[in-house]
C-alpha cells in the first residue's frame, strides 16, 4: 500500500518564476492538504482540497493556488516566486468520510523548493 | 487569531530519563489536538490525538499526552525515553481557524 507520494523531491527556481508541485494521496484517501514548512518552523497550512474543491484555506496569498483531480491527486501552484517561498512543501492526505476536516493526516516526504 | 507554542526548542536527555514536552495554544473554543513526530530522514507521523473524552490519551511507542483545558495545554510525556526517540516533535491544534502547528521541539536522546 503506497503512502503519500510527492514530486519532485527537490526543485530550484528563480524569483518571478512559477512552480507546480504534485501529490498523490494514500490509497483510499480523498482529501489532500498542503503545508509550507520553513527551516526551523512547524508546517503552515496552505489549503485543503476535497471533492476537487478548495475546502479551507490558511493565510497565504493568491499566488498560491491548487487543484485536485478526479483521482484525488493534487497540484500546488505558486506564481511569481519570492525568495521567501523557499521551504519544504508537504502534502498530507486523509479520508473526508472520517468525519473531520482535519482528521488523522498522513504526510508525504515533501518537495524542497529553493528560490534563488 | 490562534497560536501554538512549544517552549522547548531543543531537549537533550539520557536514555531512561523521563520526558515532558510542553504545548500551549491560545484559542478558547473547541479544539482538536495532535502530536506528530518526525524521525531523522522520515515523514511526519501521528503520535496521538485528542478529540473528546478522557483527557489523558495514549499514543504509539509509549507516549501519552494530557489535555488540560483550563491551562490551554496538551503536554507530551514518556516515562522512559530511548535513543530511538531522537526526533522532532510537533504539537498541532485544530480550531475554527484551521490547523496550526507549533514550531517543534528537537529531542536528542544520548545512549
Amino acid at each position: 500500500d503506497a503512502g503519500v507520494t510527492q514530486s519532485p523531491t527537490h526543485l530550484i527556481k528563480t524569483r518571478g518564476q512559477q512552480v507546480t508541485l504534485r501529490c498523490s494521496p494514500k490509497s483510499g484517501h480523498d482529501t489532500v492538504s498542503w503545508y509550507q514548512q520553513a527551516l526551523g518552523q512547524g508546517p503552515q497550512f496552505i489549503f485543503q482540497y476535497y471533492e476537487e474543491e478548495e475546502r479551507q484555506r490558511g493565510n497565504f496569498p493568491d499566488r498560491f493556488s491548487g487543484h485536485q483531480f478526479p483521482n484525488y491527486s493534487s497540484e500546488l501552484n505558486v506564481n511569481a516566486l519570492l525568495l521567501g517561498d523557499s521551504a519544504l512543501y508537504l502534502c498530507a492526505s486523509s479520508s473526508g468520510l472520517a468525519g473531520g476536516v482535519f482528521d488523522e493526516q498522513f504526510f508525504g516526504p515533501g518537495t524542497r523548493l529553493t528560490v534563488l | 487569531a490562534q497560536s501554538v507554542s512549544q517552549h522547548n526548542h531543543h531537549v537533550i536527555l539520557s536514555e531512561a530519563a523521563s520526558l515532558e514536552l510542553g504545548c500551549n495554544y491560545s484559542y478558547g473554543g473547541t479544539v482538536n489536538l495532535f502530536w506528530y513526530v518526525q524521525y531523522p530522514g522520515q515523514h511526519l507521523q501521528l503520535l496521538l490525538k485528542y478529540f473528546s473524552g478522557d483527557p489523558l490519551v495514549k499514543g504509539i511507542k509509549g507516549f501519552e499526552a494530557e489535555f488540560i483545558k483550563s491551562k490551554f495545554s496538551f503536554n507530551l510525556r514518556k516515562p522512559s525515553v530511548q535513543w530511538s526517540d531522537t526526533a522532532e516533535y510537533f504539537c498541532a491544534v485544530i480550531s475554527d481557524f484551521g490547523m496550526r502547528f507549533g514550531a517543534g521541539t528537537r529531542l536528542t536522546v544520548k545512549p
